[in-house]
């Protein structure tokens, strides 16, 4: 069984543009979520995708987005970069139970790291 | 508000040596999962173990241990005769039930030296 992938693995961008990062879950798992991991303030979770709806959402700015297609593959985009946004960016995906994600082990992908200039 | 605090910013041991890497958590509600990741320099997280709120038992896998103290609010992580493959970045974390998201500690850094 395949793993989780992040694509692509590295990213440059510069200050005010935008970018799009992917993440295609393990074959069957339903639930996406991205996590923001930086030296400073460490693993963050960003938001929580389930059957195409966003479910959960961390304490982040409007500039960081998501979604989710019906084959359950997730994307996040971060408008109006920032230097801050400078990351890794981790993806982790689930097959959800009835009672909800944290009845799940996650599984992480290898992550996309972001550098802004 | 859901805290996990790993006070151990970075451990340094010889290679064969016992090491305990300490958690502590912070969450009013009853229901909750704990969990250990391990990051190694590649980055991507490894899930080691989840602990819901009401098992309190110790687990033993291999050379890992876990000792879950409700009383403390401690989720403590020992490996037995480390090995240099041990050396990573090893995160707490902490769930309560029905919110999806997971709060982590801020990670141990562990160098396992030979």
């Amino acid at each position: 069984k395949a793993g989780v992938t992040q694509t692509p693995r590295y990213l440059i961008k510069t200050r005010g543009q935008q970018v799009t990062l992917s993440c295609s879950p393990i074959s069957g798992h339903r639930s996406v979520s991205w996590y923001q991991q930086t030296p400073g303030q460490g693993l963050q979770f960003l938001f929580e995708y389930f059957s195409e709806t966003q479910r959960n959402k961390g304490n982040f700015p409007g500039r960081f987005s998501g979604r989710q297609f019906s084959n359950s593959r997730s994307e996040m985009n971060v408008s109006t970069l920032e230097l801050g946004d400078s990351a890794l960016y981790l993806c982790a995906s689930s097959s959800l139970g009835t009672s909800g994600i944290v009845d799940n082990e996650q599984f992480f992908g290898p992550g996309t790291r972001l550098t802004v200039l | 508000a859901q805290k996990v605090t790993q006070a151990q910013t970075e451990i340094s041991v010889v290679e064969k040596e016992d090491v305990t890497l300490d958690c502590v958590y912070e969450t009013r509600d009853t229901t909750y999962y704990l969990f250990w990741y391990k990051q190694p320099p590649s980055g991507e997280l490894v899930f080691l173990i989840r602990r819901n709120s009401f098992d309190e038992q110790n687990e033993i896998s291999g050379r890992y241990s876990w000792n879950f103290q409700k009383s403390t609010s401690s989720f403590n992580f020992t490996i037995t005769a480390s090995q240099v493959v041990d050396s990573a970045v090893y995160f707490c974390a902490l769930s309560v039930w029905r919110d999806d998201k997971i709060i982590f500690g801020k990670g141990t850094r562990l160098h396992i030296l030979p």
